[in-house]
């Protein structure tokens, strides 16, 4: 079975500035996808970025980049010129290619972005 | 453009009664659902999935019970209600059964069990 692992419990980050959200994940399957989602105070799951096994590139989707290391097993969300709104609880996630898309998400970071 | 709505938003139930919470997809066709709880400070657990009317598989065996009377209706439910099953209880979709399906969440349930 699939596993993710997050091992910042918080993070904090000063306004404008960059930073990294670490996830290490764990499967035998050559064919998953790695997803991150945002989760505000609020309780909705808001989707952030994809990542395929198979893709060459690193998946960028405007201030979020997702830092793609498939030997050591990594999937870092990378966030860029950190907003007020960025604060909120991230989780990464993934799924396997076989079977259904159930997906198996990590305990989360939770991430405050101070002005 | 598609949507997920849940409800209700918020709940707060006795030990021991029923339960009945629901998901209603807008803007797609035989999707697959999800419902998933997260406990406080915690992450997700999947409960139940659906790839189609009247098919249903569980992940974790407990008190709940989950019925999709319709293509894009998913209803999680109990007879009893336990105080652990107080969290958060979300809905999702997504369009197919790869790995590159994004699945898309609901607003969310509160549920406190007293």
């Amino acid at each position: 079975a699939q596993k993710i692992t997050q091992t910042q419990p918080g993070m904090f980050v000063q306004e404008k500035e960059a930073v990294t959200l670490d996830c290490t994940y764990d499967t035998s399957d050559q064919s998953y996808g790695l997803f991150w989602y945002k989760q505000p105070s609020s309780g909705e799951m808001i989707f952030l970025i994809y990542q395929g096994s198979y893709d060459e590139q690193n998946a960028t989707e405007g201030r979020y980049s997702l830092n793609f290391q498939k030997a050591r097993k990594s999937a870092n969300l990378v966030i860029s010129a950190s907003q007020l709104g960025d604060s909120a609880m991230y989780f990464c996630a993934m799924t396997l290619n076989s079977g259904y898309s159930t997906l198996t998400f990590g305990k989360g970071t939770m991430l405050l972005v101070s002005p | 453009s598609q949507t997920i709505h849940q409800w209700p938003a918020t709940l707060v139930q006795p030990v021991g009664s029923p339960l009945s919470l629901e998901c209603t997809v807008e803007g797609t066709s035989n999707p697959n659902l999800y419902w998933y709880r997260q406990a406080a400070g915690r992450g997700l657990q999947l409960l139940f999935y659906s790839v189609g009317i009247g098919q249903i598989s569980s992940e974790v065996p407990q008190n709940l019970s989950a019925s999709r009377p319709q293509d894009r209706q998913f209803i999680l439910s109990s007879k009893k209600l336990l105080l652990s099953d107080s969290g958060f209880y979300l809905c999702a979709w997504t369009a197919g059964s790869g790995s590159a399906d994004t699945q898309y969440f609901g607003p969310g349930t509160r549920l406190t069990v007293l």
